[in-house]
């Protein structure tokens, strides 16, 4: 399965945007980049996802790089709920569903 | 949205007894439902992934005979803890989801289970 690289943790002020970066440098072409995040004490929750362009939703912003490498999770302006960790994962097409968890971005916000 | 419950969400136990987790999807239908497995300050190991009315496929270093699984529905799958010693204490949360390839997966708000 290819790999993710993220930074262990970030900081950001309340209302800033935050940009949590991921490289996946051996990426297929067809690999979905799939972003999820976990609350303290909670189980996982879906953010985003997207193959090759850049992808917006209600929660967030997906960019994706031109040669898909690397790609950044975009929180456009964060909230205090937003303090959770965010996981970068790669979903290649022949595999099962199945979601292998990175250690991911601890996410802090501070007021 | 899609919801998927787990139950109960905290479980404490003496060593040796066994403990059933149980997992819903309220609103969907889960073809497949997965197990991970969560340690303090750790992230998410996948433990298994079952398909309902089949058996299940468990990672490398699971032991079936020890967290069994059964997925006798399409909305229900558990988890037994046999033998549930003090190095089993964790997190353990659920997914679901309604088809293969590229589908969401729904997580439950995990279990937290304690063996003394």
């Amino acid at each position: 399965d290819a790999k993710t690289t993220q930074p262990n943790s970030m900081e950001s002020n309340e209302e800033e945007p935050v940009h949590l970066p991921c490289n996946h440098s051996t990426i297929s072409g067809t690999d979905y980049i799939h972003w999820y995040r976990q609350l303290p004490s909670q189980g996982p929750e879906y953010v985003i996802h997207g193959l090759t362009s850049n992808v917006n939703n209600r929660m967030a912003s997906l960019a994706i790089a031109e040669d898909r490498k690397s790609s950044t999770l975009i929180l456009h302006r964060a909230t205090l709920r937003d303090a959770a960790v965010y996981y970068c994962i790669l979903r290649p097409p022949y595999n099962t569903d199945k979601l292998i968890f990175g250690t991911g971005t601890r996410l802090q916000v501070f007021p | 949205g899609a919801v998927v419950s787990q139950h109960p969400s905290w479980v404490i136990c003496k060593s040796g007894t066994s403990v059933k987790i149980e997992c819903r999807s309220l609103d969907f239908q889960a073809t497949t439902m997965f197990w991970y497995r969560q340690f303090p300050k750790q992230s998410l190991m996948l433990m298994a992934t079952s398909n309902e009315g089949s058996k299940a496929t468990y990672e490398q270093g699971v032991e079936k005979d020890k967290f069994l699984i059964n997925h006798a529905s399409l909305t229900l799958s558990t988890l037994t803890v046999t033998s549930a010693h003090p190095e089993d204490s964790s997190f353990y949360i659920c997914s679901a989801t309604t088809s293969g390839g590229r589908e969401t997966q729904y997580f439950g708000p995990g279990t937290r289970l304690l063996v003394l």
